[in-house]
């Protein structure tokens, strides 16, 4: 089993419908979460950093840990096609090792 | 605020060539770490350094990847000789330390012909 599980499938959504992302882990060390966008051709850039379970807000964007079952999730509100992207999980138990998710690929059709 | 830099962004080769890629982390960063990102494995840490230290090589694939940060502005991830198979996009990425996010470069992509 790895890791850590997210279902690559292609997701596409029209533009304003609400983007749900999720990924599953097996570690139950990890307690830092992480949620990265990657633009082609670009790298993996920050979104969403959080510290064990909770919920944490950041505009449009929301993120959920619930360490009792081992599941984080993402929620894009109000979804723009400049969010069309590859979302990629990560966590780390806290020791500079990061074990990531293989990436969500976003398409928001406008 | 600039963020961290790679070169060269695009790197076409032959087999058995040695190849380089270099990286500058965001200053003040005393974590550097090198991924390797394919469409099959997703996104594998090789290498990270804290304080210019190679902490966890464990998983660099081959005795043909070396790693080697002389300073704090700087490091180089080395394949030599170099294989079809090693062809990916590679990231350099830093951090303040242990528990702080890591930052990501925009990448080299690599293709071993």
């Amino acid at each position: 089993q790895k890791e850590v599980e997210q279902d690559p499938g292609p997701l596409s959504v029209p533009e304003g419908a609400i983007v749900s992302l999720n990924c599953t882990y097996s570690n139950s060390a990890f307690q830092y979460f992480m949620w990265y966008r990657q633009y082609s051709r670009k790298g993996p850039e920050l979104l969403m950093y959080t510290y064990s379970s909770g919920n944490k807000e950041d505009g449009r964007f929301t993120a959920q840990v619930d360490k009792s079952s081992k599941y984080i999730s993402l929620f894009i509100r109000d979804s723009q096609p400049s969010d069309s992207a590859t979302y990629l999980c990560a966590m780390s138990a806290g020791n500079n090792r990061l074990a990531f998710g293989k990436g969500n690929q976003v398409v928001v059709i406008p | 605020d600039a963020g961290v830099i790679q070169s060269p962004r695009h790197e076409v080769t032959e087999m058995g060539q040695e190849v380089t890629l270099r990286c500058k982390p965001i200053s003040g960063h005393n974590s550097l770490f090198w991924y390797r990102q394919t469409m099959m494995r997703g996104l594998e840490l090789l290498i990270y350094f804290n304080n210019n230290v190679p902490i966890d090589d464990s998983g660099m694939p081959e005795d043909r990847f070396s790693a080697k940060m002389p300073n704090a502005s700087f490091s180089t991830l080395k394949i030599q000789p170099s294989e079809p198979r090693d062809s990916a996009v590679y990231f350099c990425a830093s951090s303040l330390g242990q528990f702080e996010p890591q930052h990501f470069g925009d990448g080299t992509r690599l293709s071993i012909l």
